[in-house]
């Protein structure tokens, strides 16, 4: 099974928001509410930044949220700050197994 | 906290074992991840353990290539390859599912796996 797709790259200012798509099928993101983001600075380990498609851990600023529409779940960054400059995954859950996306990087400006 | 072992440099055909400490009392009572990142690429699932009776479930990409295995007593769970690939090159994580049984909340530190000639 393919991964999820999100776009390469996506950028914006201080202070904007951002908005990061992750697309799938019917038969992951589609079927399940197992929607998880992880944000991976250089040479550090991945960081859950949102499960359960909207579910913010603790410690996970507020400007972080979590949606999904169909077979496509999203992440908004508000505030954008020069700590978000990192790559994010998306992941789901699907037939009893995880499937991640290719991952984006956002670029703070 | 997640504490993986040190970066192995191995030849193509050796075997490997490597490991993952969690401490905390509850170890045994969650799942926890394997997840490999290849040089400069994204994230892979290979499988999940469960410590407590050491049930196991593989990513049918990964299945037959690797071996999941725990020591509940030590808190440590383990990945192990009998013939190494220079294809298996790369970051191994350990994630715990502590908080979500579908969300990986605690990452290890990684471990750099070189298979080279």
């Amino acid at each position: 099974q393919s991964a999820l797709t999100q776009p390469a790259s996506v950028s914006g200012s201080p202070g904007q928001s951002i908005t990061l798509s992750c697309s799938g099928t019917s038969s992951d993101i589609g079927r399940h509410n197992y929607v998880s983001w992880y944000r991976q600075h250089p040479g550090q380990a991945p960081q859950l930044m949102i499960y359960d498609v909207t579910k913010r851990p603790s410690g996970i600023s507020n400007r972080f949220s979590g949606s999904k529409s169909g077979n496509t779940a999203s992440l908004t960054i508000s505030g954008l700050q020069a700590e978000d400059d990192a790559f994010y995954y998306c992941c789901s859950y699907t037939s009893r197994r995880v499937l991640f996306g290719g991952g984006t990087k956002v670029t703070v400006l | 906290q997640v504490v993986q072992s040190g970066a192995e440099l191995r030849k193509p055909g050796e075997s490997l074992k490597i490991s993952c400490n969690v401490s905390g009392s509850r170890f045994g009572t969650y799942w926890i991840a394997w997840v490999r990142q290849m040089p400069g690429k994204g994230l892979e699932w290979l499988g999940i353990i469960y410590p407590g009776d050491s049930d196991t479930r593989y990513s049918p990409s990964f299945q037959g290539q690797v071996t999941f295995s725990a020591a509940k007593s030590i808190n440590t769970i383990y990945l192990q390859w009998t013939s190494l690939k220079a294809s298996d090159t790369g970051i191994y994580y350990c994630a715990t599912l502590f908080l979500d049984p579908e969300a990986f909340d605690n990452w290890g530190q990684g471990t750099l796996v070189t298979v080279s000639s």
